[in-house]
């Protein structure tokens, strides 16, 4: 069974550029998560899609951040504009969903470094 | 919200020692506690849950247990390699949403 995808894999932007990630999620998995992970610390969650609808976005800053799940399948995540404290891994995640599967799988994540 | 604390942040044994990872949450309505296992630039690797209905669970050379009275979990691996060194997350899930919270992390280094 294929894991989540991401791409890309790393990104370095200087700030108030934009940036976009993609995630794939694992193949049936009905909700997806974004995470953002700043180094040294557990992950947060940014937003939770169940298909192609909003869960929970409370976490998102909304003045810069947005994100998409067209087709209730593949997501992106954008920022615009970027600024340093944005520095991060983005990791996207999955799974069945809330009720009868709570395992989350993770992707690789995207190193987002903003100078 | 939930808030969870994890401890130790860092942790040092000797290969072939137990190692014990201990968490505490605020939400007493939190029924689900993954934990998870990242290696340098790969993303958390789920490696064993338990549920709120549960106060132990055991795979292998891995284990977990709960104290829901005490609100705190705890991961315990024992006879550990150095393929165990990673950063390990423990994490809680109130029964609303499947919205993950995380503790700080563990960074586990196992010393052949």
């Amino acid at each position: 069974e294929a894991g989540v995808a991401q791409s890309p894999r790393y990104k370095i932007i200087e700030k108030r550029q934009s940036v976009a990630f993609w995630c794939n999620p694992i193949s049936g998995h009905a909700t997806l998560y974004w995470y953002q992970q700043i180094l040294g610390q557990g992950p947060k969650l940014l937003i939770q899609f169940q298909n192609n609808g909003v869960v929970d976005d409370s976490q998102l800053p909304k003045d810069r951040f947005s994100a998409e799940r067209l087709k209730g399948v593949d997501s992106t995540l954008k920022i615009q504009p970027a600024k340093l404290e944005d520095s991060a891994v983005y990791l996207c995640a999955s799974s069945l969903n809330p009720v009868g599967g709570y395992e989350q799988y993770f992707g690789p994540g995207t190193r987002l470094t903003v100078t | 919200g939930e808030n969870v604390e994890q401890h130790p942040s860092t942790l040092s044994v000797q290969e072939g020692d137990s190692a014990v990872i201990k968490c505490t949450y605020s939400d007493s309505a939190s029924n689900y506690f993954p934990w998870y296992k990242q290696e340098l630039g790969k993303g958390p690797q789920l490696i064993i849950d338990i549920r709120s209905n549960v106060g132990e669970k055991k795979d292998q050379r891995i284990a977990v247990t709960l104290n829901k009275t005490a609100k705190h979990f705890s991961l315990h691996i024992t006879e550990t390699q150095p393929e165990d060194s990673a950063v390990y997350f423990c994490a809680a899930r109130p029964p609303a949403g499947n919205m993950l919270t995380f503790g700080g992390g563990t960074r586990l280094m196992v010393k052949p």
